[in-house]
């Protein structure tokens, strides 16, 4: 299940099933997302990115859904397996003003997979 | 492709001694380099963003006298963190994007550095 820990909400799996991570992100004029895996001690790594005008976008055993209507994203990521253990972010681009093409970062999320 | 490397992956310092970072970009020109801090279990803040050749922009809360960065050519920026304090303890990611690319938003991340203010 699901649980927020002191600062990182973690999500345990079983190995084989399917894994949905969420996102809220915060401005509704953004119009470029990106989810990113980071594993410890690491970089962040690209995984999958999805425009505003998609709502949908599949890659390999990785999909991301994106809801303007309520500004969330969601990363499913079928038949978890242990390499897949990380922290996941979703980022978003602001499409103007000061921070305008920088990614701004969410809190992230710790997915851990047991064998 | 898109390979960005970080010298030093780790280092330790004395508090009040200053550290540099570098940042190059491998196998690409990148106009654009960004730097984030991250605090333990916790998200990615960007620091600044610079441009090769002009001066860099620091987001708010961050000393750009404290943080001192260069980029002086397309395939390298360097960080300098200045009488560097405990608190400056965190791990220090840049990121390059490419210049003309189709996906000129996306960037490409290092492997980070680990810094240590004992």
């Amino acid at each position: 299940g699901e649980s927020v820990g002191l600062h990182l909400p973690t999500l345990s799996v079983q190995e084989g099933d399917n894994s949905i991570i969420n996102c809220a992100y915060s401005n509704s004029a953004s119009d470029y997302f990106i989810w990113y895996k980071q594993e410890s001690g690491k970089g962040p790594q690209f995984i999958i990115d999805i425009r505003s005008n998609m709502d949908k976008r599949q890659g390999q055993r990785v999909t991301v859904l994106l809801n303007k209507t309520v500004k969330h994203l969601s990363l499913q990521i079928a038949a978890t397996q242990p390499g897949d253990s990380a922290v996941y972010f979703c980022a978003e681009i602001y499409p103007y003003g000061g921070s305008q093409g920088n990614l701004i970062f969410g809190k992230g999320t710790k997915l851990s997979v047991k064998p | 492709g898109a390979v960005v490397s970080q010298h030093p992956s780790w280092v330790i310092c004395k508090s009040g001694t200053s550290v540099k970072i570098e940042c190059r970009s491998l196998d690409f020109q990148a106009t654009t380099m960004f730097w984030y801090r991250q605090f333990p279990k916790q998200s990615l803040m960007l620091m600044a963003t610079s441009n090769e050749g002009s001066k860099a922009t620091y987001e708010q809360g961050v000393e750009k006298d404290k943080f001192l960065i260069n980029h002086a050519s397309l395939t390298l920026s360097t960080l300098t963190v200045t009488s560097a304090h405990p608190e400056d303890s965190s791990f220090y990611i840049c990121s390059a994007s490419v210049l003309g690319g189709p996906r000129s938003y996306e960037q490409y991340f290092g492997p980070g550095t680990r810094l240590t203010v004992t």
